[in-house]
């Protein structure tokens, strides 16, 4: 089965950049969506296929992807940023979440 | 500005079926272009997918748990419905029920409900 790898955990300065890696076989093949789950709440989409942001989510936060990674930048860090963050693929009829990053705003 | 909103018993038995139940405000399953999954979180663990469902059309589940669980739709209500069967311990989890933003499998899950608690324990 396909699996999505997350470091555990990212910290970060306030006003710093947070950059979280999603690793995953062919990941380059795939729309890879990020979901930011804060304390208590519901997971929240933030971006969508690679790079696109909702309506809502501010442009500090963008996607990329190269070669075998997906990377969720956060720039100009808030504290409100803290949170648990899951990157997810579909492939082959399977819905697939990383592990999570918890990231810590220092 | 739809919404979803999960129900279930809070606390079932090991070996019963878990019943839950997500009701769709402002919007429709049945009318939309849209999949719809569930997706469990266990306490202090990530997030792991149990299935997806397009009305009309077909539902893939998990394959760790497709033998004990069903995704179907009270059409007369718009609610959208999960049972697992022969639970244990395994099963306690926060259980949300998301929108996918399209018809595509691929699309992400836009709108999440707030999550319902489940505990399984004698």
């Amino acid at each position: 089965s396909y699996v999505l790898t997350q470091p555990p955990s990212v910290s970060v300065a306030p006003g710093q950049t947070a950059r979280i890696i999603c690793g995953g076989d062919n990941i380059g093949s795939k729309n890879v969506h990020w979901y930011q789950q804060r304390p208590g709440q519901a997971p929240a989409l933030v971006i969508y296929d690679d790079s696109d942001r909702p309506s809502g989510i501010p442009d500090r936060f963008s996607g990329s992807k190269s070669g075998i990674t997906a990377t969720l930048t956060i720039s100009r860090v808030e504290a409100g940023d803290e949170a648990d963050y899951y990157c997810h693929v579909w492939d082959s009829y399977l819905w697939v979440f990383g592990g999570g990053t918890k990231l810590t705003v220092l | 500005q739809l919404q979803l909103q999960e129900s279930g018993p809070g606390l079932v038995k090991p070996s019963e079926t878990l019943s839950l139940t997500c009701i769709v405000s402002s919007g429709s399953i049945t009318m939309s272009n849209n999949y719809w999954g569930w997706i469990r979180q266990p306490p202090g663990k990530g997030l792991e997918w149990i299935g997806s469902f397009f009305y009309g059309g077909t539902t893939n589940y998990n394959p760790s748990l497709k033998s004990r669980v069903t995704i179907f739709v009270d059409t007369s209500k718009e609610q959208l419905s999960l049972k697992v069967n022969s639970v244990t311990a395994a099963d306690t989890a926060v259980y949300y029920c998301a929108r996918g933003q399209g018809r595509s499998w691929a699309d992400a899950f836009d709108i999440w409900g707030q999550g319902t608690m489940v505990s399984v324990s004698s």
